[in-house]
């Protein structure tokens, strides 16, 4: 999957518990982004970095931190957890800005008790 | 507000026959759209794009229309296999990080 690599892909953790997702590419691409996925709704944006040290919020980023200290990882933490986050998280990456295809990570399935 | 939309979550097509999902879109200043296949268990794929200067744009087996005058995209698979099972879902962006993505239609492919 386009030198994707999301960690871990299952976790259960536990109400105001911190948590830290793991995206790392192969593939240098300069744009990553973070993207949860509910039942009913569309994919939706989490945050995104254009460059190292370089992010930003997307649609739905309270309760959520991202930081990129290097072009291939990008982290996103759950600072205190909550149920409402329990989801299904995808890190996508792209060569250029929006206006061109993502390559989407297996995902990381996340519950939150 | 912004959004897209598909018409039938849900299609159930004989194997060797046409697909034609369908999705609405909203914002008139959308210039790209995509359509991505999930398989169960997997991240998103890219099955084809097109930019808002074409109406129709081919791949392998697959074809997008674009009809902007009613804002409406749909995804075309001719001769549908078993394989091609999954969640289709569009998107749209008008440039920068603003991509809206549907919630999908699924598709059945009985053999």
């Amino acid at each position: 999957d386009a030198g994707i690599t999301q960690s871990p892909r299952h976790k259960v953790t536990e109400t105001g518990t911190p948590v830290t997702l793991r995206c790392h590419q192969t593939e240098n691409h300069r744009y990553m982004y973070w993207y949860r996925q509910d039942p009913g709704h569309g994919l939706r944006l989490i945050h995104y970095s254009y460059g190292v040290k370089d992010t930003d919020k997307g649609e739905v980023s309270d309760g959520y931190s991202v930081s990129r200290s290097k072009t291939e990882d990008f982290l996103l933490t759950l600072e205190s957890a909550t149920s409402s986050q329990t989801s299904v998280y995808f890190c996508a990456i792209s060569l250029q800005d929006w206006d061109t295809e993502a390559f989407f990570g297996q995902g990381t399935r996340l519950t939150v008790v | 507000g912004e959004s897209v939309g598909l018409h039938l979550p849900t299609l159930s097509v004989q194997e060797g026959d046409n697909s034609i999902i369908n999705c609405a879109y909203s914002n008139s200043a959308s210039d790209y759209f995509i359509w991505y296949k999930q398989e169960s268990g997997k991240g998103p794929q890219f099955i084809i794009d097109i930019r808002s200067n074409m109406d129709k744009r081919q791949g392998q087996r697959v074809t997008v229309l674009l009809n902007k005058t009613v804002k409406h995209l749909s995804l075309q698979i001719a001769a549908t296999q078993p394989g091609d099972s999954a969640v289709y879902f569009c998107a749209e962006s008008s440039g920068g990080f603003k991509t809206i993505f549907g919630a999908g239609t699924r598709l059945f492919v009985k053999a």
